[in-house]
């Protein structure tokens, strides 16, 4: 699986955009970018993922630069539920059978959001 | 209520017991996921199984033990031999159908005394 780098730890204001970045830039062509977060002591909790297009959803968007290099984690509006770590996961799609979600998970970026 | 459950939330044991954790679900996943997390660290794949009665061993599979016998449960033995058994163990599920797309329960935080 491609390495991701991201930043240790970023602050945001309530009712901002928090944009979160992400390095990968040893990404492979059958390898999608994974965003999950985690609050405070509770398991991860999925956010989005993309291969080479710009995705949105309800909790965010996904903006992957046309080189797949690198890829941005936009929430819209922070809120001071949104304070977590956010963790970027590169990961084939196809990994081989047993292989099958197989996540690595790093040591992410945590997310102040202040008032 | 479909979900993960995982209990107890805490649990506490003497050095050199072994100890089960449980993990149910009721989201009819076929695979099920276990994952140790130390503190401020990234989380670390103990054991997965892909379906009942098959399991493999993760990254750090050394003084754990599973079992799959039922689709729902996946039940977690953390074993005198594993050296240092304090962390969050956080099971998951893989939603049937998406390759990595994985859904986590509550955790639970076990401390060997």
């Amino acid at each position: 699986d491609a390495k991701t780098t991201q930043p240790t730890s970023m602050d945001c204001a309530e009712g901002r955009a928090a944009n979160l970045p992400c390095n990968h830039s040893t990404i492979s062509g059958n390898e999608y970018v994974y965003w999950y977060r985690q609050i405070h002591s509770q398991g991860p909790q999925y956010i989005i993922h993309g291969l080479k297009n710009n995705e949105t959803n309800e909790m965010a968007s996904l903006i992957i630069t046309e080189d797949r290099k690198s890829s941005t984690l936009i929430l819209p509006h922070a809120t001071l539920r949104d304070t977590a770590v956010y963790y970027c996961i590169v990961r084939a799609v196809y990994a081989g059978g047993t292989s099958y979600g197989k996540l690595t998970f790093g040591q992410g970026t945590i997310l102040t959001v202040h008032p | 209520d479909g979900g993960i459950t995982q209990s107890p939330k805490y649990l506490f044991r003497k050095e050199g017991q072994n100890v089960t954790l449980s993990c149910e679900q009721n989201l009819n996943h076929d695979a099920m996921y276990w994952y140790r997390q130390d503190p401020g660290q990234g989380l670390r794949l103990i054991y997965y199984s892909q379906i009942v009665n098959d399991f493999q061993k993760g990254d750090i599979a050394e003084g754990y033990s599973v079992s799959r016998e039922k689709k729902e449960s996946f039940p977690l033995t953390v074993t005198s031999a594993q050296k240092n058994p304090t962390a969050f163990y956080l099971c998951a599920t893989r939603r049937t159908g998406s390759y990595n797309e994985q859904f986590f329960g509550p955790g639970t935080r076990l401390t060997v005394l």
